[in-house]
C-alpha cells in the first residue's frame, strides 16, 4: 500500500529536548516536505526536499532542521523546541512535477507536538 | 507570491443541502489546483485537481472548475452527507517542476442529518 509513515503520532516535551519526527514514504517520490498547521493558519511549509541531499527552505524554517540520507526518508529536526512549536505537523511526497502536469502530494497522518 | 483565499468555516449544512465552498487564487503562470480534504484525526487526501483553464476536477460527486478569467476554483456538490463533514482545503502548485503545494486557511463542512 502507497503510503507517508510518520512517527510518533503524539508527541509532548519539555522547552529545549532535542527531538526528532521521523517520516518514511515507499512510493520512490523526489520530493518531501514538511508543513506545520495552525488553527487559522492553514498549512505552511517548513522545510522541503527535491532529492537526496537537496533540501531548502519553505515559508516557516526558523528552529527547525531536517535531512535527506536516504530517497525514502526526511526526518524533522527540532534541536531546542520551545512552546511556539506546538503544532499539527504533517509529512508529505510527491513525483516532481513536468511541464505542465504536476502530481498529487501525498501526506502522512499527522504529529501532534506540545511543547511545554 | 502565490496565495489562496477560501472562505471561512465553519459552514453548516443539513443532509442532501447544496455545498459550495468559494476559492480564488493569487499566481504568476499558470498553476495546477487542487482540493484536498481532511477527515478528523486524519491527514490530507486530494479530492480532486486540475491542470489548465476550463478544466473541470471531480471525484465522490464534488466538482470545482479552472476559472482563469475569475481566478476561482469552487468547490461544489449537489447533495452533502454526514460522512462529507471534514476540512475542505483549496492550494495551487506552479507548474514549473516543482511540487511546492500553497494552502489556503481550510474550510470546516459540518453536515447534519
Amino acid at each position: 500500500e502507497a503510503q507517508v509513515t510518520q512517527n510518533p503520532r503524539y508527541l509532548i516535551t519539555v522547552t529545549g529536548k532535542k527531538l526528532t519526527v521521523t517520516c518514511s514514504q515507499n512510493m520512490n517520490h523526489e520530493y518531501m516536505s514538511w508543513y506545520r498547521q495552525d488553527p487559522g493558519l492553514g498549512l505552511r511549509q517548513i522545510y522541503y526536499s527535491m532529492n537526496v541531499e537537496v533540501t531548502d527552505k519553505g515559508d516557516v524554517p526558523e528552529g527547525y532542521k531536517v535531512s535527506r540520507k536516504e530517497k525514502r526518508n526526511f526526518p524533522l529536526i527540532l534541536e531546542s523546541p520551545s512552546p511556539n512549536q506546538t503544532s499539527l505537523y504533517f509529512c508529505a511526497s510527491s513525483h516532481l512535477g513536468s511541464g505542465t502536469v504536476n502530481t498529487e502530494a501525498f501526506f502522512g497522518q499527522g504529529t501532534r507536538l506540545t511543547v511545554v | 507570491g502565490n496565495s489562496v483565499t477560501q472562505m471561512e468555516g465553519p459552514v453548516t449544512l443539513s443532509e442532501e443541502a447544496f455545498l459550495t465552498i468559494n476559492c480564488t487564487y493569487t499566481a504568476t503562470g499558470y498553476p495546477s489546483l487542487f482540493w484536498y480534504v481532511q477527515y478528523p484525526g486524519e491527514g490530507l487526501q486530494l479530492l480532486l485537481k486540475a491542470t489548465k483553464a476550463d478544466d473541470k476536477g471531480s471525484n465522490k460527486g464534488f466538482e470545482a472548475t479552472y476559472r482563469k478569467e475569475t481566478t476561482s476554483f469552487h468547490l461544489e456538490k449537489g447533495s452533502v452527507q454526514v460522512s462529507d463533514s471534514a476540512v475542505y482545503f483549496c492550494a495551487l502548485s506552479e507548474n514549473s517542476g516543482y511540487s511546492t503545494l500553497t494552502f489556503g486557511k481550510g474550510t470546516m463542512l459540518l453536515v447534519s442529518p
